[in-house]
Parts: structure tokens; sequence; C-alpha cells
């Protein structure tokens, strides 16, 4: 079946600073992404929905310029939290689509503590 | 607007016994409908999907979930439940083509005894 990684798994990273986090489908090409934020036994929120070669939609409540999202290539997506702060410690979900398919691949997870 | 209800936020069932969580649906059009399981500090894993055809869909693990469309209902059951099926389970749907996003219920916790 298809794959999808994250890296880092988990990060632990001072107030204020920016966290990079990737998101790869391993063996398929992935024409969609989507960031999910999960808090403690609470459901997955959508943040936003990137396809390649596009600006990134992000829902509403979720600020863009703190969240940034990048989806250059149909393997990869990247989400970076700038200026971190404590509130934005959460576990972060990826999820992938290829072209036609109707299922989506999730990724681990990423947990981010900001201390 | 889509959604999803899930209107038990735990279920606990001895082993060996029958389980079913529940899952409701609100969709305009027609509705992709999916079941994951998430263990802790972990990603989803696929359970089973309904997209069209037989109501009945079976899946991993023994899994198996119905899809009712006049009572909007999609909810996940299994004939014998194992400890090892404790875990945090989400329904979510999608309308129309790949592309658009899950919407998750909010998960239902189970909870299997020995």
């Amino acid at each position: 079946g298809a794959v999808v990684s994250q890296h880092p798994s988990w990060v632990i990273c001072k107030s204020g600073t920016s966290v990079k986090i990737e998101c790869r489908s391993l063996d398929f090409q992935a024409t969609t992404m989507f960031w999910y934020r999960q808090f403690p036994k609470q459901s997955l929120m959508l943040m936003a929905t990137s396809n390649e070669g596009s600006k990134a939609t992000y829902e509403q409540g979720v600020e863009k310029d703190k969240f940034l999202i990048n989806h250059a290539s149909l393997t990869l997506s990247t989400l970076t939290v700038t200026s971190a702060h404590p509130e934005d410690s959460s576990f972060y979900i990826c999820s992938a689509s290829g072209l036609a398919s109707f299922g989506q691949f999730f990724g681990p997870g990423t947990r981010l503590t900001v201390l | 607007a889509q959604s999803v209800a899930q209107p038990e936020d735990q279920v606990n069932v001895a082993e060996g016994n029958p389980l079913t969580v529940k899952c409701t649906y609100s969709v305009s059009g027609n509705p992709y409908l999916f079941w994951y399981v998430q263990y802790p500090n972990r990603g989803l894993q696929f359970l089973l999907k309904y997209i069209t055809g037989d109501n009945l869909v079976k899946g991993s693990y023994g899994f198996e979930a119905e899809f009712n469309k006049s009572q909007t209902s999609f909810h996940l059951k299994k004939p014998s439940a194992l400890v090892s099926d404790s875990a945090l389970y989400f329904c979510a749907v999608r309308v129309n083509q790949a592309g658009t996003a899950l919407i998750f219920g909010k998960g239902t916790t189970l909870s299997v005894s020995s």
C-alpha cells in the first residue's frame, strides 16, 4: 500500500524558534497533501490543503503566516511553524492523495513540544 | 456543510463479545465514508471505506461497516472483540472526488477488557 512518512517524528524547541516538518509520499505521486492538527484525545482538525505547485488553501482560523506550507514536488510537502509558542504544541499529521484516488494515506505524525 | 457525528466518547466491551462503534454523517451529495484507527502517539491506520456498491464493507483486522443511506449511518462492527482492538477510532467523510479533505468525527475510544 501507499506509504507516507513524516520527519521528524518528534521535536522539542524553544519558544520563538521555527520548526519545519516534512511529509513525503514514498511510493506514489501525491497531487494533494493535507495537514491536520490533533490535540490530546481530540479529533483531527484540518489546517490546510496543498496542491503541488500551488499555494496552500488554509482553513478558517489558521494563520497562513505562522504555518507556512510548501508543496514543491509531487512527493514532498513541508509545514513550517514560525516563531513557535507553547500553544503550538500539538500532534501534526499529514496525509496525501494521488490523482483520481479515493483514499488518503496518513503519515505517522509529528509531536511538537514548544518550551 | 459536511459533518460527522460519533455519539459515544467511549465504548466498553468484553473480549470475545461483538462491538459496534457508531457514526452518522451529514453531507450534500454522495458520501465517501471511512474508518480509521489510531493507537497512542501514532498516525492513523486505514480500516475500511465505502465508496459505492455493497452496503456492507469488510476491512482490515476483521472489522466491517454497514452503509445505511436512510439513516445516514456508517457504524463500525466486529463480531468478536480482541483486547488489542483497544484504540481510538475515527469515522470520516468526504464528498466528491479526490483532492478534498476528509472531515473527521471526534473519535470514539474503544476499550476491550479481558
